[in-house]
């Protein structure tokens, strides 16, 4: 069945250093994907999204690229803040249904 | 922007015992989920609504999960009874419509005693 892999946390970073998350996703067909953040003691909010190959998705200073080559979705962000640390999930949505990797936390120190 | 409410936001119990969770979408969303979400994993889809019918609960444990959205705005997860293993954030979701952006509530933090 379908399913997402991301690297597995806790990722540690300082302030101002390059962020990335790596997603890899299974499915048949060409699903939507997904980042969604997690801060703590609250539910998840959608980070960005792409619908189709090579699509960009940005917000709040995030990127990740829809490749459907490498089945990848990795998130990065040029210069993290402290403001930054959370749980990401990576997610995939196929027949009105989303899945999600087991998320990664991302912990700045200032 | 309006929000998911949930309650209660922690819930602790002794196993065997009944509880319920509540959720209110934002309005006009036709379209409800609930989620479990075990410590350390990514949330898994329970049931999903589509108004007030259900159109998934593959992976809803029948035998002690209930879930229900009468009128189809506000929604009522039960277990009963609860057992040990049910301790998780459980997670309701809501869009405007299918294949719409899901909008989260905070979630009830359950604790089995």
């Amino acid at each position: 069945g379908d399913s997402v892999t991301q690297m597995e946390g806790p990722v540690t970073l300082s302030e101002e250093a390059f962020l990335t998350i790596n997603c890899t996703y299974t499915a048949t067909g060409y699903p939507s994907l997904f980042w969604y953040v997690q801060y703590p003691g609250e539910g998840l909010q959608l980070l960005l999204k792409a619908t189709k190959a090579d699509d960009k998705g940005s917000n709040k200073g995030f990127e990740a690229t829809y490749r459907k080559e490498t089945t990848s979705f990795h998130l990065e962000k040029g210069s993290v803040q402290v403001s930054d640390s959370a749980v990401y999930f990576c997610a995939l949505e196929s027949a009105s249904k989303i899945i999600f990797g087991s998320g990664t936390r991302l912990s700045i120190r200032p | 922007e309006a929000e998911v409410a949930q309650s209660p936001r922690y819930k602790i119990t002794e196993k065997s015992q009944a509880v319920a969770f509540w959720c209110d979408p934002i309005s006009g969303h036709a379209t409800l989920y609930w989620y479990r979400q075990i410590l350390g994993q990514g949330p898994e889809l329970l049931v999903q609504f589509q108004d007030e019918s259900v159109v998934d609960d593959s992976q809803l444990p029948k035998d002690r999960f209930s879930a229900e959205r009468l009128k189809g705005v506000d929604s009522t997860l039960k277990i009963q009874p609860a057992e040990l293993g049910d301790s998780a954030m459980y997670l309701c979701a809501s869009s405007y419509d299918r294949d719409q952006p899901q909008h989260f509530g905070d979630g009830t933090r359950l604790s089995i005693l």
